[in-house]
């Protein structure tokens, strides 16, 4: 059964201070791991699709990287805007379907 | 593009009352799927579906039922409303050969 935790559960940062959020996952086969960015009330936005370990992403101030085990998604001088639940799934080969983590909701304080 | 939308946006129950919930996207996409988010939790999978005719259960199915005539719609239908499914429900689609799956607003859904 595949499985993905996320860390922290939560992350309060003061504006410009970065960090990095963890994704740890155990998965048969990896066809691609996924980070989503939702804010409150609303549905999940895609943010990245990683394939291979080694692989890397950046989309401003956020940077994704992977490994056999783990993601991370770093996060270089956020600003308030950035706080956000960020959502982490894998999606298995053999399956098709995306198993998501719980989430790490960021608070950037001003 | 409208591409996912979901509707109601929030809906109130009674227990043992029956309602779908509409899911429609314009994007051509041959996966869909249903999922459950309750508080501080991520997503569980409720139901899927890769082409018209074809569905499949999620991580958590009991008290829900689909169906996919079409490639846009992908209906979810609760069958006899339980406290312990409220919640918000996403639906999403994507394509196949993508991965990355676009949501819907979300139905919030309160059963009494």
């Amino acid at each position: 059964e595949d499985q993905v935790t996320q860390s922290p559960e939560a992350l309060r940062l003061q504006e410009g201070e970065s960090s990095s959020l963890n994704c740890s996952y155990t998965v048969s086969g990896l066809r691609g791991l996924f980070w989503y960015r939702q804010d409150p009330g609303k549905g999940p936005e895609f943010l990245f699709t990683l394939y291979s370990a080694g692989e890397e992403k950046e989309k401003e101030r956020l940077k994704a990287t992977l490994t056999k085990k783990e993601s991370f998604l770093h996060i270089t001088a956020p600003k308030p805007e950035d706080s956000a639940t960020y959502l982490c799934a894998v999606q298995d080969t053999n399956a098709g379907k995306s198993t998501f983590g719980d989430g790490t909701t960021l608070t950037v304080k001003p | 593009n409208a591409g996912v939308t979901q509707t109601p946006k929030f809906q109130v129950l009674k227990t043992g009352q029956s309602m779908t919930l509409q899911c429609a996207q314009d994007m051509n996409h041959e996966y869909m799927s249903w999922y459950r988010q309750d508080p501080g939790m991520g997503l569980r999978l409720i139901h899927y579906s890769v082409g018209a005719g074809i569905t499949d259960q999620g991580e958590v199915p009991n008290g829900y039922n689909v169906s996919r005539s079409t490639t846009e719609d992908f209906p979810l239908r609760l069958l006899s409303a339980a406290p312990s499914q409220t919640s918000v429900y996403f639906c999403a689609s994507s394509s196949l050969a993508g991965g990355e799956q676009f949501f819907g607003p979300g139905t919030r859904l309160t059963v009494l």
